[in-house]
């Protein structure tokens, strides 16, 4: 079974660049999470898709961090503009369903950004 | 939310069993106990979890506390490739917004030594 698959797996832009990250979900997946790694802490929750539904993006900083997730499948996470505190790896996880307290997240190998 | 405390590192022997401890004292009835790792340059992986009884699984096993204040994640037999970060995450069934969300703390780095 293909795990999930997100692109491009490192990336260097300088601030107030823009800047795209791809995911694509295990395939029946219906929830798809984004998550932002910090160097040296875990990872934080951005915003959490069921279907092509947001079930939560509080956590997403609207003002420059938008994502997408058309026909419920593939999820875009744009920056614009970029900071340099947005430095960091950006993982994409998929589950089964979003409201099932043992499901198991599948986790992608991540993209690294680099602001400079 | 219910939080855990993780030692920030801890070392072990290759071949030699790890405990790997979490302490979450303000559980709730309705938390799930998930432990996830992360090996270098990966995403997270699913390890184990468990509501009340201790589980086991053909990577680990997790022993929980009869009052559920403090978990114990169990390699029997380290591996170089054991070597990650260990989170244990809280996951919690109730109807709030963060309901069945993965929230990760620092984790435990283990160090498997050759």
């Amino acid at each position: 079974e293909a795990g999930v698959a997100q692109s491009p797996r490192y990336k260097i832009i300088e601030k107030r660049q823009s800047v795209a990250f791809w995911c694509n979900p295990i395939s029946g997946h219906a929830t798809l999470y984004w998550y932002q790694q910090i160097l040296g802490q875990g990872p934080k929750l951005l915003i959490q898709f069921q279907n092509n539904g947001v079930v939560d993006d509080s956590q997403l900083p609207k003002d420059r961090f938008s994502a997408e997730r058309l026909k419920g499948v593939d999820s875009t996470l744009k920056i614009q503009p970029a900071k340099l505190e947005d430095s960091a790896v950006y993982l994409c996880a998929s589950s089964l369903a979003s409201r099932v307290v043992t499901g198991e997240l599948f986790f992608g190998e991540g993209s690294r950004l680099t602001v400079l | 939310d219910a939080k855990t405390t993780q030692p920030n590192s801890m070392e072990s022997n290759e071949e030699e069993p790890v405990h790997l401890p979490c302490n979450h004292s303000t559980i709730s009835g309705t938390d799930y106990i998930h432990w996830y790792r992360q090996l270098p340059s990966q995403g997270p992986e699913y390890v184990i979890h468990g509501l009340t009884s201790n589980v086991n699984n053909r990577m680990a096993s997790l022993a929980i506390a009869e009052d559920r204040k403090s978990s114990t994640l169990i390699l029997h037999r380290a591996t170089l490739r054991d070597a990650a970060v260990y989170y244990c995450i809280l996951r919690d069934r109730g109807s709030g917004a963060g309901s069945y969300q993965l929230t990760f703390g620092k984790g435990t780095k283990l160090s498997v030594i050759p």
